[in-house]
Formats: C-alpha cells, sequence, structure tokens
C-alpha cells in the first residue's frame, strides 16, 4: 500500500534563509509526487509535482523539489525564506497505475513558520 | 467561479442528524475526492470515484457514504452524524497525472 511520511510536524526559519520540508514515501513502481500549500481558512493548492525526468522540479512561488529515488524521497525546497511562506505544506503521492486503486495519499503536514 | 465548489461552507449539526456536503466542479475531470482534514493527522482519504459507475473506498469510510450523480457532482453524506465526525472536509478532483485541485472545505460541528 502506498503512503507518504512528513516527520516534521513544525520547521521554523529565519526569513532569507534556505529552508527543506521533509517528505518520504512508499509505493510501488514509480511513484507520482507533490507538494501543496494551505493557508489559513483555504483549501490546498497545488505548489510542484515530479512524473518523471529531472529529479529536481521547479515549481510555484520560488520553491523547488528534489526527487531521490534511493532514499525514497522528495524534500522541499527554498533558497531563501519569505515571511508570506508561513503556511501548512502537504506532501502527497499517487500510485502511477490507472486501477482504482491509484488514489492519492497526503501526508500529515508541516507548519513552516519564517520569522522576520 | 471556483474550480470545484463546495456546499455549505459551515454546518452545525447535532448528534444522530443526517447530512450531506455536496461538491461540484468545472475541470472536467474523471477522478473526484472526498478528504477530511483534523489537526496532527493531515488529510485522510473517505471516498474516491473515477467515474460515475466507480466509488471506492478510502482509509477511513465508516460512517460516511457517497454519490456520485454526474461527472461534475460528488456528494457526501453522514447518515448519523456523531461528535467525532467533526472536522474540516475537502473535496478534491485530479486530472489524469494526480495534480488535484481543492475546494475551499465545508467545516463541520457536531454537537
Amino acid at each position: 500500500a502506498q503512503s507518504v511520511a512528513q516527520p516534521e510536524d513544525q520547521v521554523n526559519v529565519a526569513e532569507g534563509n534556505p529552508l527543506t520540508v521533509k517528505c518520504t514515501y512508499s509505493v510501488s513502481g514509480n511513484p507520482y509526487l507533490f507538494w501543496y500549500v494551505q493557508y489559513p481558512n483555504r483549501g490546498l493548492q497545488f505548489l510542484l509535482k515530479y512524473i518523471t525526468g529531472d529529479n529536481l522540479v521547479k515549481g510555484s512561488y520560488g520553491f523547488e523539489a528534489e526527487f531521490n529515488k534511493s532514499q525514497t524521497s522528495f524534500h522541499l525546497k527554498k533558497p531563501s525564506a519569505l515571511v508570506s511562506d508561513s503556511a501548512l505544506y502537504f506532501c502527497a503521492v499517487r500510485d502511477p497505475g490507472y486501477s482504482s486503486a491509484s488514489k492519492i495519499i497526503f501526508g500529515s503536514g508541516t507548519r513552516l513558520s519564517i520569522r522576520p | 467561479d471556483a474550480d470545484v465548489t463546495q456546499t455549505p461552507r459551515n454546518r452545525i449539526t447535532k448528534t444522530g442528524k443526517r447530512i450531506m456536503l455536496e461538491c461540484s466542479q468545472t475541470k472536467g475531470h474523471d477522478r473526484m475526492y472526498w478528504y477530511r482534514q483534523d489537526p496532527g493527522l493531515g488529510l485522510r482519504l473517505i471516498y474516491y470515484s473515477f467515474d460515475v459507475k466507480d466509488i471506492n473506498k478510502g482509509e477511513i469510510s465508516d460512517g460516511y457514504s457517497v454519490s456520485r450523480q454526474a461527472q461534475a457532482k460528488f456528494s457526501l453524506s453522514l447518515e448519523s452524524a456523531i461528535p467525532n465526525q467533526t472536522a474540516l472536509y475537502f473535496c478534491a478532483t485530479s486530472d489524469t497525472t494526480g495534480k488535484a485541485f481543492f475546494g475551499q472545505g465545508t467545516r463541520l460541528t457536531v454537537v
């Protein structure tokens, strides 16, 4: 069964510093991986995805993520954090099959707090 | 207009009552999902549907039922609401890669 883990409930970073939000996954076959962001009282918004190709994926708002197959990880990164990046971040995985088992599973979320 | 619309946005109901949460989408996607969000637990999948004739249970389907009335509509029902079903509920659609589009959420309180 597919699963995704976000080991950190909260990440605190000073503005201007680089940030990393961790995600590991378990899925049979080659995964489809996603990051989403949730601002207060809002639904989740898509940031980026990895389907195939380059291991470094670039997304919205200056975020990027690195796919590492050997470590089954897909960490979210940003070179220089902004206070406005403070939000709840979710990693998600989908089995690439086309059967009804190919559902989207989300991690527990990591709250990112950027201090001025 | 939003791509995925949920109604109602907020609802308070009493224990034992039946309640329906509705979701409609204009994305033209076949795949639709219902999740609930609880603090510290992330999003947990309740039910999902890959077309009008395909309904699948997720991780936490007990106490819930769904209906896919059309490609664009996917409703979630709580047959007899209980307090631990108090949560934020999200409907989502996805394209064929799995990129998901979420509604604004329904905050449900069961008293």
